[in-house]
């Protein structure tokens, strides 16, 4: 998985908790994302980092924010959970933005 | 609106046997198109990234055409193994940004 972990790797929490969700590079690349894989969808983009405090929103960021105080960690904050935010959650890495990006091993997100 | 749609959605083949799994996609501006594979409970990994300017790329046993006037990409695995049974994503790159798309995924399925 190129040097990427995600903590924990298994989660079940109840509706209206705040959960935080971790990525962990070791490969020194610039980007990080997070994405939500579920049912039915593609994957869909949640928030990336572009640099250190460097970040911007993907497609379905409502009920989400990220922090990226370390070149390689990346936080990705469920505020107050709802069930809606059951699913698998990804993190990637890539050394720019055009270069194929590395997923990790993926957290599985229970909320009920 | 920029989608990318895979068919089928699932396949089941004989080992040893052929398959080609196919993407059309309405992203534009095209830079270009990945495929990944997923195997059951992990994170993607790429296989292969096409140009506009590239009709064809192999990786092993995995070969993927592009054809970008007609917006189409097939991935091909030649002498299937049981190791190929996962699912596979085509992924497009919107040029300016480079906003990527993820089709829904095609479970392939490969028995003895």
């Amino acid at each position: 998985d190129a040097g990427i972990t995600q903590s924990p790797r298994h989660k079940v929490t109840e509706t209206g908790t705040p959960v935080t969700l971790r990525c962990h590079q070791t490969e020194n690349h610039r980007y990080m994302y997070w994405y939500r894989q579920d049912p039915g969808h593609g994957l869909r983009l949640i928030h990336y980092s572009y640099g250190v405090k460097d970040t911007d929103k993907g497609e379905v960021s409502d009920g989400y924010s990220v922090s990226r105080s370390k070149t390689e960690d990346f936080l990705l904050t469920l505020e107050s959970a709802t069930s809606s935010q059951t699913s698998v959650y990804f993190c990637a890495i890539s050394e720019s933005i055009l270069d194929t990006q590395y997923f990790g091993p993926g957290t599985r997100l229970t909320v009920l | 609106k920029n989608q990318v749609e895979q068919s089928p959605q699932s396949l089941i083949i004989l080992e040893g046997k052929n398959c080609t799994l196919q993407c059309n996609y309405t992203v534009s501006p095209f830079s270009n198109l990945r495929w990944y594979k997923q195997d059951t409970g992990r994170g993607p990994v790429s296989l292969t990234i096409m140009t506009f300017s590239e009709n064809t790329k192999s990786n092993g046993r995995y070969t993927a055409t592009l054809d970008a006037d007609t917006k189409q990409s097939s991935l091909h695995i030649t002498a299937s193994q049981l190791s190929d049974s996962a699912s596979y994503i085509c992924v497009v790159s919107k040029a300016a940004g480079n906003k990527l798309t993820f089709g829904g995924g095609t479970r392939v399925l490969v028995k003895p």
